[in-house]
C-alpha cells in the first residue's frame, strides 16, 4: 500500500536558517504530493503541491520537487522565518478522497 | 467566510458517555471526511463520505457513527467514550471529481476522556 515516511522531529532552527524536510514515499501508481502545514492551535492547510514527476510546487518561499526517480518529495525554505514555525505534513493520493499522511514533523524557529 | 467549520474546538468528557462533534462545509463540496490525530501527531483517515454516502470505512470501532444529512454536514457521534479515544478530529471535504483534487480540514476538535 502507499506510504509516506518523513524525516523524525523536532527540528529547531534560527531565524533565517535554511530549511529542508524530508520525505520520501512508496505508492502505486502516480499519485499527488502534498505539503500541509498545521500552525499552534489551528487545523491543516494546504501548503503546496505537485501533481507529476519533476513539478515543484511553491508557496510562501516553501519549495518541494516530485521526484519519482528518488520517490521524494523534499521541503526547502531558504531563510525561515519565526511564523513558520508549525508542524509539516507530508501526504500522498490520487486525489483527496484517500490523502496518506507521514508522522509530521515539528519546526520551531527561534528569534 | 469559514470554509470547513467544527463544533465544539473543544470537549472533556466522561468514560462512557456518548458525544457529537458537528461538521459543516460551504465550498460546495460533494465528499466530507472525518481524520483522527493521536498525541504523536499521527493523522489517520477514518470514514469518507460522498453525497451522503459512506464510501469509505477504515478500521474503526463501531462505537463510531458518521452521520451525513445533506451532503454540507458530516457529523460524527461517538458512542460508550474510551480513554483511547482522545485525540484531535479533524473534519475535511473535497470536491469528488477530478484528479489531484486537494482537502480543505477544519480547525479540529480536541477531545479529552477522563
Amino acid at each position: 500500500g502507499n506510504s509516506v515516511t518523513q524525516m523524525e522531529g523536532p527540528v529547531t532552527l534560527s531565524e533565517e536558517a535554511f530549511l529542508t524536510i524530508n520525505c520520501t514515499y512508496t505508492a502505486t501508481g502516480y499519485p499527488s504530493l502534498f505539503w500541509y502545514v498545521q500552525y499552534p492551535g489551528e487545523g491543516l492547510q494546504l501548503l503546496l503541491k505537485a501533481t507529476k514527476a519533476d513539478d515543484k510546487g511553491s508557496n510562501k518561499g516553501f519549495e518541494a520537487t516530485y521526484r519519482k526517480e528518488t520517490t521524494s518529495f523534499h521541503l526547502e525554505k531558504g531563510s525561515v522565518q519565526v511564523s513558520d514555525s508549525a508542524v509539516y505534513f507530508c501526504a500522498l493520493g490520487r486525489n483527496a478522497q484517500k490523502l496518506v499522511f507521514g508522522q509530521g514533523t515539528r519546526l520551531t524557529i527561534n528569534p | 467566510d469559514t470554509a470547513v467549520s467544527q463544533t465544539p474546538k473543544y470537549l472533556v468528557t466522561q468514560m462512557g458517555n456518548d458525544k457529537s462533534i458537528k461538521c459543516e462545509q460551504n465550498l460546495g463540496h460533494d465528499t466530507m471526511y472525518w481524520y483522527k490525530q493521536d498525541s504523536k501527531k499521527f493523522l489517520k483517515i477514518m470514514f469518507s463520505y460522498n453525497n451522503k454516502e459512506l464510501i469509505i470505512n477504515e478500521t474503526v470501532p463501531n462505537r463510531f457513527s458518521p452521520k451525513s444529512p445533506d451532503k454540507a454536514h458530516l457529523n460524527l457521534h461517538i458512542n460508550s467514550l474510551e480513554l483511547g479515544d482522545s485525540a484531535v478530529y479533524f473534519c475535511a471535504s473535497s470536491p469528488s471529481r477530478g484528479q489531484n483534487t486537494e482537502a480543505f480540514f477544519g480547525q479540529g476538535t480536541r477531545l479529552t476522556v477522563v
